[in-house]
């Protein structure tokens, strides 16, 4: 059972905005920074999103970060194939321990 | 650029120690604000934090796995190491290592390695 809470799964047509949570807690993302990875298929995870909301060079401005409290969320705008991948929130938390979510599987309907 | 690469056995018995090193390339590791961190992700599932080193030693484990985790830095081979002792087959995982920024807040890993599948099986 994953620390930080994500939905399973999430869906969009090309071209939609599709937007992912991830849930934590106050020592977790209520007290620290989140971050994004996207996993494609049979690759090793990628940064996406780091600090909550900042883009490494490289990766579109489609994607977006965003953080509230103890819950933050990844907006991916103007939906493309090829984003159909595996997203990870994580966070460190006050425990000592870098948490992650359960990942979303993003599918490009 | 930097690059990483995980190296070691495929194949450990239960009880046995796993053993992984991650070699950096493109850079040198004790260059810059970085930990170095390892992951693994059983087949299937999500990911799982093992624990991070920075060059002068200093390390963070997970406390789940703390007791059986080593990490260590070899700044004259440009590698950093894992490992994990008593396995057993719940540690058969694609296990990664990865470059890790820290600031004020928390950290970020930016630069990954490919993984390397370590099964454990007699």
């Amino acid at each position: 059972q994953s620390v930080l809470t994500q939905p399973p799964s999430a869906s969009g047509t090309p071209g939609q905005r599709v937007t992912i949570s991830c849930s934590g807690s106050s020592s977790n993302i209520g007290s620290n920074t989140v971050n994004w990875y996207q996993q494609l298929p049979g690759t090793a995870p990628k940064l996406l999103i780091y600090r909550n909301n900042q883009r490494p060079s490289g990766v579109p401005d489609r994607f977006s970060g965003s953080k509230s409290g103890t819950s933050a969320s990844l907006a991916i705008s103007g939906l493309q194939s090829e984003d159909e991948a595996d997203y990870y929130c994580a966070a460190w938390d006050d425990s000592l321990k870098e948490v992650f979510g359960g990942g979303t599987k993003l599918t490009v309907l | 650029q930097v690059q990483l690469q995980e190296s070691g056995p495929g194949l450990v018995k239960p009880s046995q120690t796993l053993s992984l090193t991650c070699t950096v390339s493109g850079g040198s590791i004790s260059s810059g604000s970085y930990y170095w961190s390892w992951i693994r992700q059983p087949a299937g599932k999500g990911l799982e934090w093992i624990g991070r080193i920075y060059t002068s030693g200093s390390t963070n484990y997970n406390p789940s796995l703390k007791s059986r985790v080593t990490i260590s830095v070899d700044t004259s081979k440009n590698q950093f190491s894992l490992k994990l002792s008593s396995v057993t087959a719940a540690d058969t995982a694609v296990y990664y290592c990865a470059r890790d920024h820290v600031h004020i807040a928390g950290y970020y890993m930016d630069v990954w390695g490919k993984g390397t599948t370590v099964t454990v099986s007699s």
